[in-house]
């Protein structure tokens, strides 16, 4: 089993759609999640951080962490053809700790449709 | 500009054929690495290194092998490229170790193909 599972897609929307991207971990040592967005010919950039359980908003994306359930969820609302992208999860233990290497998930294809 | 830059940026190669992918970073990080991104593998560390002249193999070190005698550089060396090698190969960098909460830096990756 992955240590980080990440539904491939592709994900097809029309424009102005709220999406939904998960990932689900098994480590329960990871307290630091990130999500990562990889346009097409580009290196992954971070988009949103958050650390341990809870949510995190940022304009049009919400990030969320459900620690009990080990599932991570990135929320867009009003999404635009210009969100089209691979999402990429991300999330490591303590810093200094033994699980502190970034583990990443395998990417969401996003397609927003105008 | 902060940067992570990659050259080349696609390559073609023949089994067997020494080649070098050059990362260079200006943002005075400590910490650098590679990845390789396959389909349904997803983003995968083949090296990485804490400081200059300190490197450590990552999830998938065989059949490459890296340098760090200056902080801003990081090559990637295939001694001895095999077809199983044909992959998209990112650099990044990081202020520190690169976990926790710290931001990985991803240049614009190099594209190879091991014929």
């Amino acid at each position: 089993q992955k240590e980080v599972e990440q539904d491939p897609g592709p994900l097809s929307v029309p424009e102005g759609a709220i999406v939904s991207l998960n990932c689900t971990y098994s480590n329960s040592a990871f307290q630091y999640f990130m999500w990562y967005r990889q346009y097409s010919r580009k290196g992954p950039e971070l988009l949103m951080y958050t650390y341990s359980s809870g949510n995190k908003e940022d304009g049009r994306f919400t990030a969320q962490v459900d620690k009990s359930s080990k599932y991570i969820s990135l929320f867009i609302r009003d999404s635009q053809p210009s969100d089209s992208a691979t999402y990429l999860c991300a999330m490591s233990g303590p810093y200094g700790g033994a699980t502190n290497k970034l583990i990443f998930g395998t990417g969401t294809l996003l397609a927003v449709q105008p | 500009e902060a940067q992570v830059t990659q050259n080349p940026r696609y390559l073609i190669t023949v089994t067997g054929k020494k080649l070098t992918v050059t990362c260079s970073q200006n943002m005075n990080h400590e910490y650098m690495s590679w990845y390789r991104q396959d389909p349904g593998l997803g983003l995968r560390q083949i090296y990485y290194s804490m400081n200059v002249e300190v490197t450590d193999k990552g999830d998938v070190p065989e059949g490459y092998k890296v340098s760090r005698k200056e902080k801003r550089n990081f090559p990637l060396i295939l001694e001895s490229p095999s077809p199983n090698q044909t992959s998209l190969y990112f650099c990044a960098s990081s202020l520190s170790r690169g976990g926790g909460r710290e931001t990985q830096y991803f240049g614009p990756g190099t594209r190879l193909l091991v014929l």
